[in-house]
């Protein structure tokens, strides 16, 4: 069974300060998702990571993939309140788009 | 671009009760995905249609969820009878088309999600 884990589950931060978040995963996959949920919201795409050494920015967050440690980290630059979300990471295991979601990262950017 | 529609937004039930979610995918959209997303957690597959045929079902629980999506467009995801434990989020999404090799095609996109509340 696929199992993914995001670590913290709950991140509070200042303002300008940089943090990373991470997502292992158990089984061999080269396709990985990151999402974006804010409260009483749905999912909004950040990141798709298609091969190992992928990286991609985008704003403050920039994502990368390491598929031979099964590794996945979303790296926050400089935060600012309007990056307060629930970040989630997803693997595709099967090919088919059949996503096994993490539990997800609660993010809190403070003044 | 319209995005993935679904309605209703927020239902209260009364455990053993019945309850129907529909929803609209983006159009063109071969692929249609129900997740159940429990408080506090990532969202989990319940079932995933390609076109009207089920791909992948294993998550869903058989005794009491059934979905369908006829003609390969909309679908309904139905809970019969309702428990407390079916309290969470019910989420939509479409892709493009699995089926093809090029992963561009892959990516899901998710609606707005129904809020289930069973009493």
């Amino acid at each position: 069974e696929l199992k993914v884990e995001q670590n913290p589950l709950f991140l509070s931060m200042q303002e300008g300060k940089n943090y990373t978040i991470y997502c292992n995963y158990s089984t061999t996959s080269d396709r990985l998702y990151w999402y974006r949920q804010d409260p009483g919201k749905s999912l909004e795409s950040l990141f798709v990571l298609l091969s190992n050494g992928a990286v991609k920015q985008e704003g403050r967050l920039m994502a990368s993939l390491d598929t031979k440690a099964r590794l996945s980290t979303l790296h926050i630059t400089a935060a600012v309140h309007d990056l307060s979300a629930t970040y989630f990471c997803a693997v595709d295991k099967t090919g088919y788009s059949t996503l096994t979601f993490g539990k997800g990262t609660m993010l809190l950017v403070s003044p | 671009e319209a995005g993935v529609a679904q309605s209703p937004r927020y239902k209260i039930i009364e455990k053993r009760q019945s309850v129907a979610f529909w929803c609209n995918p983006i159009s063109g959209h071969a692929t249609l995905y129900w997740y159940q997303q429990i408080l506090g957690q990532g969202p989990k597959l319940l079932i995933q249609f390609q076109n009207n045929g089920v791909v992948d079902d294993s998550q869903l629980p058989k005794d009491r969820f059934s979905a369908e999506r006829l003609k390969g467009v909309d679908s309904t995801l139905k809970i019969q009878p309702a428990k407390l434990e079916d309290s969470a989020v019910y989420l939509c999404a479409s892709s493009l088309d699995t089926s093809q090799e090029d992963r561009v095609f892959n990516e899901q996109f998710f609606g707005p999600g129904t809020r289930l509340t069973v009493l």
